[in-house]
């Protein structure tokens, strides 16, 4: 399986602040990889897929990037919303396996 | 517009199982995969299957087969998973997401709202 290994599992951070959060995997997986974001008690959203592509109707300060084993999301300018929880996942093979996480917290 | 709609919250006893549902709307059934994720209290994600509405063919993750059962009634456009031999490490947040045009892709979107399975004695 391939694993996936995200980080810092969690930032404190300021509305205005730049978040990178990085995902390496233990094997190439080509831009097979999609960000999500969760919040309790809502559905998950898509937010970046194939790597780099932003999900219709995602705000474009999010953005991602990589390939082969490493990756990367970026908020700029992080907005009140964008506490939450987010995890990258492999999108190469089966079992599709996920990141173990990285909460944005408010400062 | 496109979305799926889960059943609500269960309790379970250990040893029993469970069967959720994941209604899709807003565009045609049978053209997409339907994941199940599920989300357990202080862990990552854990990717369980999918189902070929069409055909319905299945692939399961390794660590579910043989207790897991995805299923999918197209008249009603309507996928199910169940899961038996419940024990208290199986709850979670269980949820269904739509997945790729004709398995073209492996992400996910849009998600359910999720559906907590409780299993306690």
């Amino acid at each position: 399986d391939i694993q996936m290994t995200q980080s810092p599992s969690s930032v404190s951070a300021s509305v205005g602040d730049r978040v990178t959060i990085t995902c390496r995997a233990t094997q190439g997986i080509s831009s097979w990889l999609a960000w999500y974001q969760l919040k309790p008690g809502k559905a998950p959203k898509l937010l970046i897929y194939a790597a780099s592509s932003l999900q219709g109707g995602v705000p474009s300060r999010f953005s991602g990037s990589g390939s082969g084993r490493d990756f990367t999301l970026t908020i700029t300018s992080l907005q009140p919303e964008d506490f939450a929880t987010y995890y990258c996942q492999q999108a190469n093979s089966f079992p599709l396996t996920f990141g173990g996480g990285t909460k944005v917290e408010i400062k | 517009q496109v979305q799926v709609v889960q059943s609500g919250a269960e309790v379970k006893k250990p040893g029993a199982s469970v069967k959720v549902s994941c209604k899709a709307s807003g565009y045609t059934f049978t053209d997409y995969y339907i994941h199940w994720v599920r989300l357990a209290p202080g862990q990552g994600p854990q990717w369980m299957g999918w189902i070929n509405p069409n055909s319905g063919a299945t692939n399961y993750a390794q660590k579910f087969q043989g207790r897991v059962t995805m299923t999918r009634d197209t008249s009603i456009s309507t996928a199910y998973m169940e899961l038996n031999r419940l024990t208290s490490d199986d709850t979670a947040v269980y949820y269904c997401a739509r997945g790729g045009h004709l398995g073209s892709y492996n992400w996910f979107h849009p998600w359910g709202q999720g559906t907590l399975v409780t299993v306690s004695s």
